[in-house]
């Protein structure tokens, strides 16, 4: 069955320390990958996506992610934590043969300490 | 802001009562689709709509329906409400086809007392 699995329920990094959450799938073939931010109470904001190409993709608010096909990976990165990172983040992939459905993880729970 | 819009914000239910949350999707996208998403979980796909008609579902019961317009607004529907379907609702838009992200609306907050 097709899942996304996020390890870490809950990271806190000291702001301007690096940053990588991490996301593992479970997918028949290679599925079009996602990495989405939601504040409290809020809806999901796109950070970044792949769908094919270079392995290493560039989002907003400076994440990046790198897709390893070998380890069945898309962590997410960020070199220098600012408190305004303090959201959950959630790891998603799109099901194309199911309606295009996204299957998420469990999201991981991002706290900034001064 | 992504244009995908929602509402009601917050809403308060009986159980056993009937929903109904509305969406207005970003311009140009005529694709739909509703997740549930329970407190401390990811969001869980309910189905999706496109060109009116749904066009794959999750695992939730037939008690929750949904309907597409023909300018690409939609209505998930849940009758017989439970205590279990407290969650934030969420409604995405996309455009049919490939390399195509979903935007995502800021949610329904809906409790069931």
């Amino acid at each position: 069955a097709q899942s996304v699995t996020q390890p870490d329920i809950h990271i806190t990094v000291s702001e301007g320390a690096s940053l990588e959450l991490r996301c593992n799938y479970s997918y028949g073939a290679t599925p079009y990958l996602f990495w989405y931010v939601q504040s409290p109470g809020q809806g999901l904001q796109l950070l970044l996506k792949y769908f094919s190409g270079d392995t290493l993709v560039q989002g907003i608010k400076g994440f990046e992610a790198e897709f390893k096909r070998s380890q069945s990976s898309f962590n997410l990165r960020k070199p220098s934590v600012h408190w305004s990172d303090a959201a959950e983040y959630f790891c998603a992939a799109l099901i194309y043969n199911q309606g295009g459905k996204l299957i998420f993880g469990q999201g991981t729970e991002l706290s900034v300490k001064p | 802001e992504t244009g995908v819009t929602q509402s009601p914000t917050h809403l308060i239910k009986t159980r056993g009562q009937q929903v109904t949350l509305r969406c207005s999707s970003q311009s140009g996208h005529n694709t739909v689709s509703w997740y549930q998403q329970a407190l401390g979980q990811g969001p869980q796909f309910i189905f999706q709509y496109y060109r009116e008609e749904e066009n794959g579902r999750g695992n939730f019961p037939p008690r929750f329906s949904g309907l597409q317009f023909p300018n690409y607004s939609s209505e998930l529907n849940v009758n017989a409400l439970e205590l279990d379907d407290s969650a934030l609702y969420l409604c995405a838009s996309s455009v049919k086809g490939l390399n195509t992200e979903a935007f995502f609306g800021q949610g329904t907050r809906l409790t069931v007392v």
